[in-house]
């Protein structure tokens, strides 16, 4: 069983169109993330949900947005790609609590690439 | 401003060596030191982690070493073998609600040749 899904694994788009990316953790975890690796491999967070609660916004264009029904799915919708946003985007999630919390389970990616 | 500084950015090491991959951070509030391992089309995996309050943790051939005065911590895979070969990338974060919040460093390619 895969404990972090996210799809899809490719994404190849024109520019200016609107795309999502879907996650979804069967870890019963609380936290949600989701990164950006650029093509040098940087990674870098963009947002965090906790039990369905924004709690991390880093400084992203508004042209994303994330969204989450439920604690165990947290959904990416970015619009008017921009060549720019190609790079690998993973879905994340971790314990909230204790003192395991702080471990990160990462999806496979979704590697988006915008023509 | 990068608050973790990885070193080197890729690494070249014989069947058998050892690897070093070091790690400099600036804020004194992080307090937990994770490393991860990244296989191409693969997510990075927690592979051994580190709080300050100890100077160094062993997980088979995976030693982290802590040093808090010099807010540097390293990662040494010892007898290295060539599935080791990986992107590795340190971080840091805080205990408490935005402990998740890791801010990782620049990440490592390490290749191991046989």
């Amino acid at each position: 069983d895969t404990a972090v899904s996210q799809t899809p694994k490719y994404l190849v788009t024109q520019m200016g169109n609107d795309k999502s990316i879907k996650c979804e953790q069967n870890l019963g975890h609380d936290t949600m993330y989701w990164y950006k690796q650029d093509s040098k491999k940087f990674l870098k967070i963009m947002f965090s949900y906790n039990n369905k609660e924004l709690i991390i916004n880093e400084t992203v264009p508004n042209r994303f947005s994330p969204k989450s029904p439920d604690k165990a799915h947290l959904n990416l919708h970015i619009n008017s790609l921009e060549l720019g946003d190609s790079a690998v985007y993973f879905c994340a999630s971790s314990p909230i609590g204790g003192t395991t919390n702080e471990k990160l389970f990462f999806g496979s990616g979704t590697q988006l690439s915008v023509l | 401003q990068q608050q973790v500084k990885q070193s080197p950015q890729s690494l070249i090491v014989q069947k058998g060596g050892i690897s070093i991959i070091n790690c400099a951070y600036e804020n004194t509030a992080f307090d937990y030191f994770p490393w991860y391992q990244q296989f191409p089309g693969k997510g990075p995996a927690l592979l051994i982690a580190i709080r300050p309050d100890v100077s160094e943790k062993k997980e088979g051939r995976f030693t982290i070493s802590f040093n808090k005065s010099a807010k540097q911590f390293s990662l040494h895979i010892m007898d290295s073998q060539p599935g080791d070969s990986a992107t590795y990338f340190c971080a840091a974060s805080m205990l408490g609600t935005n402990a998740g919040k890791s801010t990782f460093g620049d990440g490592t390619t390490l290749t191991v040749k046989p």
